[in-house]
């Protein structure tokens, strides 16, 4: 299977603790996307990178979340001193610039509890 | 108010009926029109996708933009109790990279 990997699929954590994210996107997408969502809402977006140049950043994402993308490959996305408020599903996507640059394939996501 | 609106339902059809979803919205530089379908607990799953106004046909499902009055729908027709799923539409601007999504809307066929 070729699509978006997330890891873990489940983290269970304690309010204070730093928790990392990983994605491997979609082998020829050089397009990475991080987003948040909550229950009952859509996703909101975190963070672009085109290859490893994180390009664009959301209000929603505060000083203690960061991403990365090393080598233009595989992002990480950490969130540091963790909040119940940051409980939520992280939700990662690629795509392929160029004249259909704009679909955007979704992995599994990440489900964050912080208790 | 969201630049996105879609009400959420719960939307309940029997199997073999016409589903009609839809979103309007505010910003009229959004371009690129998407339908993202996602079972609980897991990644939204690209359906269908337009650039700009009019219709797009695939199999079952018919995604139609009209860019004068701010609205997109998605049309299912023959409706399968699979189709049981949150729909989500999401859109952007030519020069943005994020995409904007309504809340969704659930929908349950039955048998």
């Amino acid at each position: 299977d070729t699509g978006v990997s997330q890891d873990p699929r489940h983290k269970i954590t304690k309010r204070g603790q730093n928790v990392t994210f990983r994605c491997d996107p979609i082998s020829e997408h050089n397009r990475l996307y991080w987003y948040r969502q909550t229950l009952g809402q859509g996703p909101e977006f975190l963070t672009y990178f085109q290859n490893e140049a994180q390009l664009e950043k959301s209000r929603l994402l505060s000083d203690r979340f960061s991403a990365e993308r090393p080598k233009g490959s595989f992002s990480t996305l950490e969130i540091q001193r963790t909040e119940q408020g940051d409980s939520a599903m992280y939700l990662c996507a690629s795509s392929l610039e160029g004249a259909r640059g704009y679909e955007q394939y979704f992995g599994p996501g990440t489900r964050l509890t912080v208790t | 108010q969201k630049e996105v609106e879609q009400d959420p339902g719960p939307l309940s059809v029997p199997e073999g009926a016409i589903v009609s979803l839809n979103c309007t919205y505010s910003n009229s530089a959004f371009q690129y029109f998407m339908w993202y379908r996602q079972y609980s607990r897991k990644g939204p799953e690209l359906l269908m996708y337009t650039y700009s106004s009019g219709n797009k046909e695939d199999g079952r499902f018919t995604a139609q933009v009209d860019k004068s009055s701010k609205y997109i729908s998605l049309f299912i027709r023959d409706s399968q109790p699979s189709d049981s799923a949150t729909y989500l539409c999401a859109m952007r601007t030519d020069s943005g990279y994020a995409l904007n999504f309504g809340k969704g809307t659930s929908l349950l066929v039955t048998p």
